[in-house]
């Protein structure tokens, strides 16, 4: 099985900061790996796929890059809405997700 | 516009059997891999199993903790996934998201549908 791990946990921050989330997969997992937002009490929405492509309709202010085993989620100039836990998931051998990043109001 | 809108949690006693639907609408149904996500409370999210679409073969594959007591089906006629889940146990507990796959990822997500197990 293929695992992920996310860093930080939880990251403190303030609105205007860029920070970034790191994802590393177990195995080489190409670029199979997407990046979701989950605000509390909705469904996850996915941001990134393919490790650096944009989902429709996503701020542009979300970047992703990396390749292999290891990937970077950036989010430039934080605003409100982007207060939230991001998880990044390998889709190259079924669906592995990491355990996730809080991203929190300094 | 796309939707997926899921329904059929509630609470329910260990060894019970529960059965979720999914209901697509707004694009074409059977092109995708239809999958099932959960989330325990509190908790991470955890690929629970996909069925392909007919084109794939139409085969469902599950997780290790899953497999053996859940199945997979799909109706493309009336564009409905459905998860039966037989000998639920108190680690089954939680939110039920179903998505769809080509490829890879697509959004959105149904909304989930909360599944409670417990005595």
């Amino acid at each position: 099985d293929i695992q992920m791990t996310q860093s930080p946990s939880t990251l403190s921050a303030s609105v205007g900061d860029t920070v970034t989330i790191t994802c590393r997969a177990s195995q080489s997992i190409n670029s199979w790996l997407a990046w979701y937002q989950q605000r509390p009490g909705k469904a996850p929405n996915l941001l990134i796929y393919k490790a650096s492509s944009l989902e429709s309709g996503v701020p542009s202010r979300f970047s992703g890059s990396g390749s292999g085993t290891e990937f970077i989620l950036t989010i430039s100039s934080l605003q409100p809405d982007d207060f939230a836990t991001y998880f990044c998931q390998q889709y190259k051998t079924y669906w592995t997700f990491g355990q996730g990043t809080k991203v929190e109001i300094k | 516009e796309v939707q997926l809108v899921d329904s059929g949690g509630g609470f329910i006693q260990p060894g019970r059997s529960l059965i979720l639907s999914c209901r697509a609408s707004g694009f074409t149904f059977a092109d995708y891999t239809m999958t099932w996500v959960r989330q325990a409370p509190g908790k991470g999210l955890e690929w629970v199993g996909f069925i392909r679409n007919k084109a794939d073969g139409g085969t469902p594959e599950f997780a290790a903790p899953v497999k053996g007591r859940f199945t997979i089906s799909r109706d493309d006629s009336k564009s409905v996934a459905y998860l039966q889940m037989n000998s639920l146990k108190t680690e089954d507990t939680g939110m039920y998201y179903c998505t769809r796959d080509s490829s890879g990822p697509r959004g959105p997500w149904g909304q989930g549908t909360l599944v409670t197990v417990s005595s």
